[in-house]
């Protein structure tokens, strides 16, 4: 399984634009990276998610380098309301596996 | 469309009792997953199911059991509770091995 590594803690001002990394040397060739946002008292939510290079929708981005090692998630201009727990989740492709490691998350605290 | 329903909310246990943590699911969702979060920790995969009839075993399966006899619940067992197992368990459901998962709201289960 694919072990991920993430910073413990990030502090943000409200409209400055943040990124986490994540770092998952032993992603597999089939594996995909999937970011999920956690506020207090409620289950993840599904924020992104790639194979490589570089994915946006509406609420993130996600910039994957050609060796995958690693995974920066970037908010854009953050508010009070993206203070939450940050999660990385490096997925198997293997068919019947189907195990999903999370590491410990980051907790990302945005200032007014 | 409910997505991932989880019962009971909250529940308190005493040691040795045994209990189910319910989970259904309506989105046709072939995956189906169990975590458990501890405090200020990352979730830690129990089981997870790749379809009816087939479980296996997570990061920490020991103290509990599952079954998948239809596509849309996923129970939980405890057979006896202990105080290690105080945690918060979501349930979780995707369309495949490395699609999002859906998560549910929690059950916050304490055992004295």
């Amino acid at each position: 399984l694919a072990k991920t590594t993430q910073p413990i803690s990030m502090d943000s001002y409200e409209g400055q634009e943040v990124n986490i990394t994540c770092s998952h040397n032993n992603i597999a060739t089939n594996d995909y990276i999937t970011w999920y946002q956690q506020f207090p008292s409620q289950g993840p939510r599904f924020i992104i998610q790639g194979y490589k290079t570089k994915v946006t929708n509406e609420v993130a981005s996600l910039f994957i380098p050609a060796d995958r090692k690693s995974s920066t998630l970037s908010l854009p201009r953050v508010s009070l309301s993206d203070t939450a727990v940050y999660y990385c989740l490096v997925g198997t492709g293997n068919t019947n596996a189907g195990k999903s490691t999370f590491g410990d998350g980051t907790t990302l605290t945005v200032k007014p | 469309n409910a997505g991932v329903t989880q019962t009971p909310k909250f529940r308190i246990l005493k040691i040795g009792q045994s209990m189910t943590l319910q989970c259904t699911q309506d989105m046709n969702h072939n995956y189906m997953y169990w975590y458990r979060q501890d405090p200020g920790m990352g979730l830690k995969l129990i089981y997870y199911s790749v379809g009816a009839g087939i479980t296996d075993k997570g990061e920490v399966p020991n103290g509990y059991n599952v079954s998948r006899s239809t596509t849309e619940d996923f129970p939980l067992r405890l057979e006896l509770a202990a105080p290690s197992q105080t945690s918060v368990y979501f349930c979780a459901s995707s369309y495949a091995v490395n699609q999002p998962q859906h998560f549910g709201d929690g059950t916050r289960l304490s055992i004295l």
